[in-house]
């Protein structure tokens, strides 16, 4: 099992839309979770952190539930501008400490 | 946010010779830094953990050396990877850890390998 597994996507939304990504990791002692967005043949950015208790940012809700070892994103109102690959992120215990492992990553379309 | 500084974006070598990419951290210290490769259309594979001071930890399926990793400051690590081969052709990305914070990653700009 992948440490970290997403949605397979891609998705083709019309701007406006609410879209939601979710993600599944397999240590249950993982600490830190974080959502990451990449543009083709960029680096990956911090979109946001994701706290237990939830948090949203404009358009960007993120939820954590540590029981089921589950993470989302919602996206309201889509712009084109959020096509991007969006990364689910957790640093998980390894071998000298915690390890930043990303999620295969979810492709959004957003069209017009 | 935080910056790091990944250095070359872009190096085309001979097969057979050795590329060494640099990372750093500009305005805090890395206490953990950890280089990722992607090939095109695939996702971030971890390559190796590296700490400073301390040797790196490689990932299964990545040899150690060929891919060499010092952490010699809080602020800078460098991978080199010994007598390229066309197949290392690909995107290298380094991130760094905070030691303070979250823990959230911020990442290189990346390095672009092309081994002819």
């Amino acid at each position: 099992r992948k440490e970290v597994e997403q949605d397979p996507g891609p998705f083709n939304v019309p701007e406006g839309a609410t879209v939601a990504f979710n993600c599944t990791y397999s240590n249950s002692a993982s600490q830190s979770f974080f959502w990451y967005r990449q543009d083709c043949r960029k680096e990956p950015k911090l979109l946001m952190s994701v706290y237990s208790s939830g948090n949203e940012d404009g358009r960007f809700t993120a939820q954590l539930n540590r029981a089921s070892q589950y993470i989302s994103l919602l996206i309201r109102d889509s712009k084109l501008s959020d096509s991007a690959t969006y990364l689910c992120v957790v640093n998980a215990p390894g071998t000298g400490g915690f390890k930043t492992i990303f999620g295969a990553g979810t492709r959004l379309f957003v069209k017009a | 946010g935080a910056v790091v500084s990944q250095h070359p974006s872009r190096v085309i070598c001979k097969s057979g010779t050795s590329v060494k990419i640099e990372c750093r951290s500009l305005d805090f210290q890395a206490t953990t830094m950890f280089w990722y490769r992607q090939f095109p259309k695939q996702s971030l594979m971890l390559m190796a953990t590296s700490n400073e001071g301390s040797k790196a930890t490689y990932e299964q399926g990545v040899e150690k050396d060929k891919f060499l990793i010092n952490h010699a400051s809080l602020t800078l690590s460098t991978l080199t990877v010994t007598s390229a081969h066309p197949e290392d052709s690909s995107f290298y990305i380094c991130s760094a850890r905070a030691s303070t914070g979250f823990g959230e990653a911020f990442f290189g700009q990346g390095t672009r390998l092309t081994v002819v």
